[in-house]
């Protein structure tokens, strides 16, 4: 079974821009979360998809939004960027966005660095 | 509100000694446990969890955890450090009760060394 596979791995961006990262789910996963890893600290939840339709969100403004498509793919875009957004954005997939209590498998991955 | 602590940024071990990587957990409802580990510009592996049932839980490569409700806890064990577990761990909680929350409560992670 393929894994979960994110790209790009490394991007650069200015102040300003908007991005559009993306993830393929592992086969099989029809659940995909988001995440935020700042350098030194733990993952920070951005929101997670399910059928197509983001069914919980962490702390995030607006200007982070996302899309899962009929595949279970995703996309993470970011609006407006800012410094602070400078972070390592991991994908997770799992198996039924229910009780969700499966385990997540992640990607390795985008290193987004805002100048 | 839910919390994740993981007191030490760091575990020095010796490789072939036991080790211990410690996590406590505050939430309001019935706790949803995780160890997970990452190596260097890799994602996150899943190494266990505890959802119910026995308290010390098994998972991969001989790592295992035990739930200690009272304590609030849920280390992360191995008999027998290899050089090769060197990585930082993550510790994550779920609230069992909330219902349509999906949200993971992360640890900050603690870097393991195992020196040869």
């Amino acid at each position: 079974e393929t894994g979960v596979t994110q790209s790009p791995t490394h991007l650069i961006k200015t102040r300003g821009q908007q991005v559009t990262l993306r993830c393929s789910s592992q086969s099989g996963h029809n659940t995909v979360s988001w995440y935020q890893q700042a350098l030194g600290q733990g993952p920070q939840f951005i929101f997670q998809y399910y059928r197509e339709e983001e069914n919980g969100r962490g702390n995030f403004p607006p200007r982070f939004s996302g899309l899962q498509f009929p595949n279970y793919s995703s996309e993470l875009n970011v609006n407006a960027l800012e410094l602070d957004d400078s972070a390592l954005y991991l994908c997770a997939s799992s198996i039924a966005g229910g009780l969700n209590n499966s385990p997540l498998h992640f990607g390795n991955g985008t290193r987004l660095t805002v100048t | 509100a839910q919390s994740v602590a993981q007191p030490e940024d760091q575990v020095n071990v010796a490789e072939g000694n036991p080790l211990t990587v410690k996590c406590t957990y505050s939430v309001s409802g019935n706790p949803y446990l995780f160890w997970y580990v990452q190596y260097p510009n890799r994602g996150l592996q899943f190494l266990l969890k505890y959802i119910t049932g026995d308290n010390l839980v098994k998972g991969s490569y001989g790592f295992e955890a035990e739930f200690n409700k009272s304590q609030t806890s849920f280390h992360l064990k191995k008999p027998s450090a290899l050089v090769s577990d060197s990585a930082l761990y993550f510790c994550a909680v779920r609230d069992g009760n909330a219902g349509n929350n999906r949200k993971l409560i992360w640890g900050l992670g603690t870097s393991l060394a195992v020196n040869p």
